[in-house]
């Protein structure tokens, strides 16, 4: 399977627990998207990388997430002192390009905060 | 991106014909139209996208209004697996991260 993947595909934890995600993007793919989902709503943008740069952060994303994408490759979200409304579908995309390239984006990773 | 509006929801007969449109009279110049489905308890999946031209896939048709100001997704023959939310998206200028509305909930009956 070539598409997008993540890992883990559900995470269930605790408030004030930190949690980290991970998306292994298309392998020719240069562009790397994260984004939230909560339930009955569209997915909203978190942030993008360009290679390992990271070039776009949404007001959405507070100071206890950060993302890296070390050697451009994989990428990692992280949550620090998890709170209830973090619970989301967290999903990644990957991409050729901008705004006339299509994205790919994989299954998503269910987080539920108790 | 610029705002787009589509119908709450729309309803269609399989193997018969879908046209789903999109309002988009703010579009600039460089903005692309996109569309993208997501099925129940799936990541969103790409569909098909274009700028001026009337564009074809595999998957479904994009007829681009003259002035851009208004696009219609069509899907040929819908089958059950095409019961999905679908989303009108413009994507141009600086932001590079996809803005997504409440889009279509497109429901097929058997």
């Amino acid at each position: 399977d070539t598409g997008v993947s993540q890992d883990p595909r559900h995470k269930i934890t605790k408030r004030g627990q930190n949690v980290t995600f991970r998306c292994d993007p298309i392998s020719e793919h240069n562009r790397l998207y994260w984004y939230r989902q909560t339930l009955g709503q569209g997915p909203e943008f978190l942030t993008y990388f360009q290679n390992e740069a990271q070039l776009e952060k949404s007001r959405l994303l507070s100071d206890r997430f950060s993302a890296e994408r070390p050697k451009g490759s994989f990428s990692t979200l992280e949550i620090q002192r998890t709170e209830q409304g973090d619970s989301a579908m967290y999903l990644c995309a990957s991409s050729l390009g901008g705004s006339g390239y299509e994205q790919y984006f994989g299954p998503g990773t269910r987080l539920t905060v108790t | 991106d610029a705002k787009t509006t589509q119908p709450n929801s729309m309803e269609s007969n399989e193997e018969e014909p879908v046209h789903l449109p999109c309002n988009h009279s703010t579009i600039s110049g460089t903005d692309y139209i996109h569309w993208y489905r997501q099925l129940p308890s799936q990541g969103p999946e790409y569909v098909i996208h274009g700028l001026t031209s009337n564009v074809n896939n595999r998957m479904a048709s994009l007829a681009i209004a003259e002035d851009r100001k208004s696009s219609t997704l069509i899907l040929h023959r819908a089958t059950l697996r095409d019961a999905a939310v679908y989303y009108c998206i413009l994507r141009g200028g600086g932001a590079d991260g996809l803005t997504f509305g409440k889009g279509t909930h497109l429901i097929i009956q058997p």
